[in-house]
C-alpha cells in the first residue's frame, strides 16, 4: 500500500520557468512533510520541510505547499536552472509512524538551458 | 570532509553469502537508519537507531541485522543472500528522531546478488 504517491515520473521544464513537483498522500495523521533532492550515484539531501499546521513555506527559489483537505503537497521551484535537474522525493511522517519517514517513488526534474 | 560514509560503494556477491555494509557519521548525531531503496525505486525505511539502541525496526527479514558499536557507527549485516536483497542501500543519520530534524544521507551502497 503506497500512503505517499508521486504520479509524475518525471518532468522537464525550460531554464526560468516554473518548475511544479506533486505529491499525494492518504493517512489524514501525518503532520510533517519534507522534499529531498537527489543527484545521480548521491544520497538525497534535504531541501525544504512543512509541518501540518502551515500551508506554506518558502524558502528562496523553493516553496512548499500543504493542502490538508486534499492531501496534496507540492514543491514549486522558481526560476528553475539547469542545476536543479535531479529525483525529488516527498516524505511523510507522523501518526503512528513518529520518527519514521515514509517516501514518494521520485519524480526525475530535467531544466533545459 | 564526508558527513555519512559508506562503505562499500558498489558490493557483488552470490545467493547464499554473507556481507556487512558500514556507515559512519562525523556529524555527532544521536539517530542514525538504513533504508533500502529498491527496483521501483522507493526509499523505505528498514532501522533506526538512537543512541546506538534500537527504536524502529520495520518489516524486514530477520537476515539483516543491524549493529550499531557506538553511536557513530551503524553497520548491516545481511546473512543467506537472495537475488530479492539486491538494491540500493543508504544510511542516514539526524540530530534526533522525528522528522523535524535534517536526515543527512551517505552515498549509498549498491548490493547486487547474483
Amino acid at each position: 500500500d503506497q500512503q505517499v504517491k508521486q504520479n509524475s515520473p518525471s518532468l522537464s521544464v525550460q531554464e526560468g520557468r516554473i518548475s511544479i513537483l506533486n505529491c499525494d498522500y492518504t493517512n489524514s495523521m501525518f503532520d510533517y512533510f519534507l522534499w529531498y533532492k537527489k543527484y545521480p550515484a548521491e544520497g538525497p539531501t534535504f531541501l525544504i520541510s512543512i509541518s501540518s499546521i502551515k500551508d506554506k513555506n518558502e524558502d528562496g527559489r523553493f516553496t512548499v505547499f500543504l493542502n490538508k483537505s486534499a492531501k496534496h503537497l507540492s514543491l514549486h521551484i522558481v526560476p528553475s536552472q539547469p542545476g536543479d535537474s535531479a529525483v525529488y522525493f516527498c516524505a511523510v511522517e507522523g501518526g503512528t509512524s513518529y520518527g519514521k519517514l515514509t517516501f514518494g517513488q521520485g519524480t526525475i526534474l530535467t531544466v533545459h538551458p | 570532509d564526508t558527513a555519512v560514509s559508506q562503505t562499500p560503494k558498489y558490493l557483488v556477491t552470490q545467493m547464499g553469502n554473507d556481507k556487512s555494509i558500514k556507515c559512519e557519521q562525523n556529524l555527532g548525531h544521536d539517530t542514525m537508519y538504513w533504508y533500502k531503496q529498491d527496483s521501483k525505486k522507493f526509499l523505505k525505511i528498514m532501522f533506526s537507531y538512537n543512541n546506538k539502541e534500537l527504536i524502529i525496526n520495520e518489516t524486514v527479514p530477520n537476515r539483516f541485522s543491524p549493529k550499531s558499536p557506538d553511536k557513530a557507527h551503524l553497520n548491516l549485516h545481511i546473512n543467506s543472500l537472495e537475488l530479492g536483497d539486491s538494491a540500493v542501500y543508504f544510511c542516514a543519520s539526524s540530530l534526533r528522531g522525528g522528522a523535524a530534524h535534517e536526515q543527512y544521507f551517505g552515498p549509498g551502497t549498491r548490493l547486487t546478488v547474483t
